[in-house]
């Protein structure tokens, strides 16, 4: 079955300590997605590249990076994970966007930062 | 600005007890209108989309319609396995690629 997948599912990580999480589709999507969602919160977009193009939201902080090397893989980085980074992380993807096509959702990675 | 709001914010019903969840939504220009299912610690997962005022989805004991300024999503004779967070999203003419979610309903069915 066509899919998003996410690893790893759950990452523990230092104050700190830089951390990638990965993601990859197999729908051959041309949209894919970072979002962060805590606790009762409604997901919240981070980035999304359509192709190659990336689009980052004006509040994603700067510790917050993205890689997309080809239309199966993208990976969200984050260079010094602070306390408040601690969250799940979903990985989307969509066909072409612009607000026709539904999004597809990966099972997300659990952040812990101690 | 568009904006989505659901309610209730969380709902509770006895096995059978058929509701509805209400997301109302305000955009430019809606291109479509999308609910999820979240379950704890998972990804949403996709239900429905509508394109349309008059619009209507089914599966299995949900029901999703539109108007022209929200939609409602009904569970008829729910189940325990129901329980879930329902998310409503939308996608409008100036929002790119991007989605407006809700904050979404929690639903428990109690047996």
């Amino acid at each position: 079955d066509a899919m998003v997948i996410q690893n790893p599912r759950y990452q523990v990580t230092q104050f700190g300590k830089p951390v990638t999480l990965s993601c990859s589709q197999t729908l051959n999507h041309n949209v894919m997605y970072w979002y962060q969602q805590k606790s009762s919160q409604a997901p919240k977009l981070l980035f999304h590249y359509y192709d190659k193009d990336f689009n980052n939201e004006a509040d994603t902080p700067d510790n917050f990076q993205s890689r997309r090397p080809n239309t199966s893989f993208c990976f969200l980085d984050i260079r010094s994970p602070g306390l408040g980074d601690a969250a799940m992380y979903l990985c989307a993807t969509s066909r072409d966007g612009r607000g026709y096509n539904e999004q597809f959702f990966g099972p997300g990675t659990r952040l812990t930062v101690l | 600005e568009d904006q989505v709001t659901q309610s209730p914010e969380a709902l509770r019903l006895q096995e059978g007890e058929s509701s509805s969840l209400n997301c109302s939504y305000t955009v430019s220009g809606l291109r479509g209108l999308f609910w999820y299912r979240q379950d704890p610690g998972k990804g949403p997962e996709f239900l429905f989309t509508l394109y349309s005022a008059g619009e209507e989805k089914e599966k299995e004991r949900l029901k999703a319609t539109l108007t022209k300024k929200e939609s409602f999503l009904h569970i008829t004779a729910p189940k325990p396995e129901d329980s879930a967070t329902y998310l409503c999203a939308v996608g409008a003419q100036g929002g790119s690629e991007k989605l407006v979610f809700g904050k979404g309903t929690k639903l428990t069915v109690n047996p």
